[in-house]
């Protein structure tokens, strides 16, 4: 069964520097991989995914994650956060049988 | 947004009770999934369904039961209430004809106090 992991419980920036949120995953073929935002009080909402071709994706809100197979990685980036930005994220692989397995997620805060 | 509503959005209820929780979809996607979400834990899986009368578990489905009678609605229940079922309950949707890339969208959540 697939699984994923979240390093970071929580991480704290400064607004107007860079974030980068890590992803872990195990699953033995290729994944389909996700990262969701939740805001406080919120459903989640997709920022972008990957399940082929370049391994470089662009999301929304001006995130984007680059898949590393030899790293079983799908790191989170974004080169400027906003005070919005604070949320918390999630990352999920699926294994293409419909289902999700999401991570434990990291809580952003931004710092004025 | 996806059309995705739940109800209540808000339940406090005692161990031993039966409590259901509904999800009501105005996409016509064919597949549902009910999650929880508990802090350290992310989200996980209890249900989903992948159409009329077609329900299979999720990785923490112990004490949950589902039915989905029409396409837009999926019922969540749990038979006797206990305090670890304490959480806030999640439904998503996904159309997910032929693609499990599809993206999974997800309601507002409702939050559950077991006393």
């Amino acid at each position: 069964a697939q699984s994923v992991t979240q390093p970071d419980i929580h991480i704290t920036v400064s607004e107007g520097a860079s974030l980068e949120l890590r992803c872990n995953y195990s699953y033995g073929a290729t994944p389909y991989l996700f990262w969701y935002v939740q805001s406080p009080g919120q459903g989640l909402q997709l920022l972008l995914k990957y399940f082929s071709g370049d391994t470089l994706v662009q999301g929304i809100k001006g995130f984007e994650a680059e898949f590393k197979r030899s790293q079983s990685s799908f790191n989170l980036r974004k080169p400027s956060v906003h005070w919005s930005d604070a949320a918390e994220y999630f990352c999920a692989v699926g294994a293409g049988d419909y289902k999700l397995s999401f991570g434990a997620g990291t809580t952003v805060t931004v710092r004025a | 947004d996806a059309g995705i509503t739940q109800s209540p959005r808000h339940k406090v209820t005692e161990t031993g009770t039966p409590v259901t929780l509904r999800c009501h979809q105005t996409e016509n996607h064919r597949y549902m999934y009910w999650y929880r979400q508990d802090p350290g834990h992310g989200l996980r899986l209890i249900h989903y369904s992948y159409g009329v009368k077609d329900t299979d578990k999720g990785e923490v489905s112990d004490g949950y039961s589902v039915s989905r009678s029409k396409t837009e609605d999926f019922l969540l229940t749990l038979e006797s209430a206990t305090s670890s079922q304490t959480s806030v309950y999640f439904c998503a949707i996904s159309e997910s004809r032929r693609d499990p890339t599809d993206t999974q969208y997800f309601g507002p959540g409702t939050r559950l106090t077991v006393l």
